[in-house]
């Protein structure tokens, strides 16, 4: 099937101005994560969805930074204001729940999306 | 918070040496994955170890998780060219967040 899609590919913003960077998980992933991967770095954790509830945003750097996933399936990540440093590629990854009983025991792998590079100029 | 360090940050290894990454992690992990990311690409899961002390083999590649849960590696044997990309560990302490570890580089000279 489908795997993670992300758009756009590549999105060139000038310093100031707000982006918005889709995430479309594998269908009926219940966990959704956005990571922010500079160059030659490991991915970092910025925020994570259960369904449609965020359930960790420790990870974002200030508050310029917002993530939804209003129906539990797509997720925005939006960027207001955006300076310099915001440059990265953003990665998008969803995973699904292994469940007994109907009650989450463990979590799979995470499938990871293309990625969003984003340059600010 | 919790911080995942890989050793080496790179590696150079000639067509056929043997390779290992080292994750050590500063707090006791719940489980650990690994993944694999090509130039350009993204991460590619790799496989996820639980128990303590567990030792796991995908063909040429062996994965290990210590005894006390906190660390981990990675050993491929006779390294090949599609063995060149980086290798980061990712460790759970719980719940799903993972904290990915600095990743080691590695380069296979053929």
């Amino acid at each position: 099937g489908a795997g993670v899609s992300q758009s756009p590919r590549y999105k060139v913003a000038k310093r100031g101005q707000d982006v918005a960077l889709r995430c479309d998980p594998i269908s009926g992933h219940v966990s959704l994560f956005w990571y922010q991967q500079a160059l030659g770095q490991g991915p970092e954790f910025l925020t994570y969805f259960q369904n449609e509830a965020q359930l960790d945003k420790s990870g974002l750097p200030s508050d310029r930074f917002f993530a939804e996933r209003p129906e539990g399936s797509v997720s925005t990540l939006k960027i207001q204001r955006t300076q310099q440093e915001d440059s990265a590629v953003y990665l998008c990854a969803s995973s699904s729940a292994l469940r007994a009983s109907g009650i989450v025991i463990s979590y799979n792998e995470q499938f990871f999306g293309p990625g969003t590079r984003l340059t600010v100029l | 918070g919790q911080q995942v360090m890989q050793i080496p940050q790179y590696q150079h290894v000639q067509e056929g040496e043997d390779f290992t990454t080292y994750c050590n992690s500063s707090t006791t992990l719940s489980n650990i994955q690994w993944y694999k990311q090509r130039p350009g690409g993204h991460p590619v899961f790799l496989i996820q170890l639980v128990k303590s002390g567990e030792v796991k083999k995908q063909k040429r590649l062996t994965f290990q998780f210590g005894e006390a849960k906190k660390n981990s590696s990675l050993h491929i044997t006779a390294t090949q060219t599609t063995d060149v990309g980086t290798y980061f560990c990712a460790g759970s302490g719980g719940y799903q967040k993972v904290t990915f570890g600095t990743g080691t580089k590695l380069q296979v000279i053929p």
